[in-house]
């Protein structure tokens, strides 16, 4: 069974600090990872998608590298801005089935 | 440019009524799926389908039904309320495969 852990739960930095998100998975069998952004009572909003033959994509400050074959992927968020303050979950989907296993999700809050 | 749609927004029952979470996509994706989010606990998946007729379990499926009758549509249904179904829905849909997941805005359920 396909296990997507998050680590840490919980971040608070000041405005500036670049920073790291990781996210772990435990089956290799996977089409692609996703990064999301959660707002506090919102939706989910995608920031990046890693096909599994890719090992990075970037979009304006943030930075998603995936390592397929020891199971790990990480959001760099450049320059933190208070605006960046969200709950950040990745996801991945599963190669025999389609569906989607999502972390528990990292909470960031940057400080001004 | 709607996306995926979430009716209704917030809904209150009482313990044993029935009641339908409608999930409307327009980008004709083949994939489909529900997923209940609770504090603590993550997001986690109810039900899912591949396409018009198929549809398949997820990790709490449980006091959930669901059909598939066109591609755009993709209907819960609780049949018997329970407290414990409390939580915030929300409906993802995407291509199958390699596909990015897109989310709805999220539905809030109270069981009273």
């Amino acid at each position: 069974k396909q296990e997507v852990t998050q680590i840490p739960a919980a971040l608070s930095v000041p405005e500036g600090e670049n920073l790291v998100l990781n996210c772990s998975f435990t089956d290799s069998a996977i089409y692609n990872l996703q990064w999301f952004r959660q707002d506090p009572g919102k939706g989910l909003t995608s920031l990046l998608l890693i096909q599994s033959s890719q090992r990075e994509q970037t979009s304006g400050r943030l930075n998603a590298s995936l390592d397929k074959s020891s199971g790990r992927s990480t959001l760099y968020i450049a320059a933190s801005q208070p605006g960046d303050s969200a709950t950040y979950l990745c996801a991945v989907r599963l190669h025999n089935n389609n569906d989607m296993r999502f972390g528990a999700g990292t909470r960031l809050t940057v400080k001004p | 440019n709607a996306g995926v749609t979430q009716t209704p927004k917030f809904q209150v029952l009482k313990t044993g009524q029935s009641m339908t979470l409608l999930c409307a996509q327009d980008m004709n994706h083949e994939y489909m799926s529900w997923y209940r989010q609770d504090p603590g606990m993550g997001l986690r998946l109810i039900h899912y389908s591949v396409g018009a007729g198929i549809t398949d379990q997820g990790e709490v499926p449980n006091g959930y039904n669901v059909s598939r009758s066109t591609t755009e549509d993709f209907p819960l249904r609780l049949l018997s309320a329970a407290p414990s179904q409390t939580s915030v829905y929300f409906c993802a849909s995407s291509y199958v495969g390699p596909g990015e997941l897109f989310f709805g805005e999220g539905s809030r359920l109270t069981v009273l």
